[in-house]
């Protein structure tokens, strides 16, 4: 089982649309955890980190259910500038990140 | 400045260069990471420096030598490398080996033929 799963898609959404991209993790010591974006081509960004109780960053909501072992990003009013693929990244105990393959999203006018 | 710069940008190598890449940071980060990132595929780690010791090597090929000359800078070295060796290869630092919030370079393109 890959440490870190997410689905690829591409999600496919309009403008304006609220969408929602889920990871789960396989191990529960992991430690913190933290959603990047990477534009094509580009290196990735940090978008936000994740905490157990939940955190907003204006249109960005993330939240971690370390019970059920998922964290999640809800995009809402998605802008065209949202297009990116979302990698969920995992701190471990060894001290170094663990990606996700990443969630393509794909906002059109 | 949140900012790492990488140079070269781009890079064309044959099997049979030598050539180094260059990584720069002035936001006080005590480590700094070398990954390699596939069409497709999130980075993969390769080296990480702490405080400028090497503290992970990622059993990264000895075709790959990384080198920290000071807080601010990290180099890797190439050689004798491979087609399958041609990837964007990405510098990242953070405020510490325990912080997962890293800053990534723009990355170097990497094509060896």
């Amino acid at each position: 089982r890959k440490e870190v799963e997410q689905d690829p898609g591409p999600f496919n959404v309009p403008e304006g649309a609220t969408v929602a991209f889920n990871c789960t993790y396989s191990n529960s010591a992991s430690q913190s955890f933290f959603w990047y974006r990477q534009d094509c081509r580009k290196e990735p960004k940090l978008l936000m980190s994740v905490y157990s109780s939940g955190n907003e960053d204006g249109r960005f909501t993330a939240q971690l259910n370390r019970a059920s072992q998922y964290i999640s990003l809800l995009i809402r009013d998605s802008k065209l500038s949202d297009s990116a693929t979302y990698l969920c990244v995992l701190f471990t105990g060894f001290q170094k990140l663990v990606f996700g393959t990443g969630t393509r999203l794909l906002v059109s006018p | 400045d949140t900012e790492v710069t990488q140079t070269p940008k781009h890079l064309v190598m044959g099997m049979t260069n030598k050539k180094s890449l260059k990584c720069e940071q002035h936001m006080g980060h005590r480590a700094m990471y070398w990954y390699k990132q596939k069409a497709k595929k999130p980075p993969e780690l390769m080296f990480v420096y702490s405080y400028e010791k090497l503290s992970i090597n990622e059993s990264v090929p000895s075709r790959f030598s990384p080198e920290c000359p000071n807080s601010s800078l990290l180099n890797l070295h190439l050689h004798a490398l491979q087609p399958e060796d041609s990837a964007l290869y990405l510098c990242a630092s953070s405020r510490g080996q325990g912080a997962g919030e890293q800053y990534f370079g723009p990355g170097t393109r990497l094509t060896v033929t």
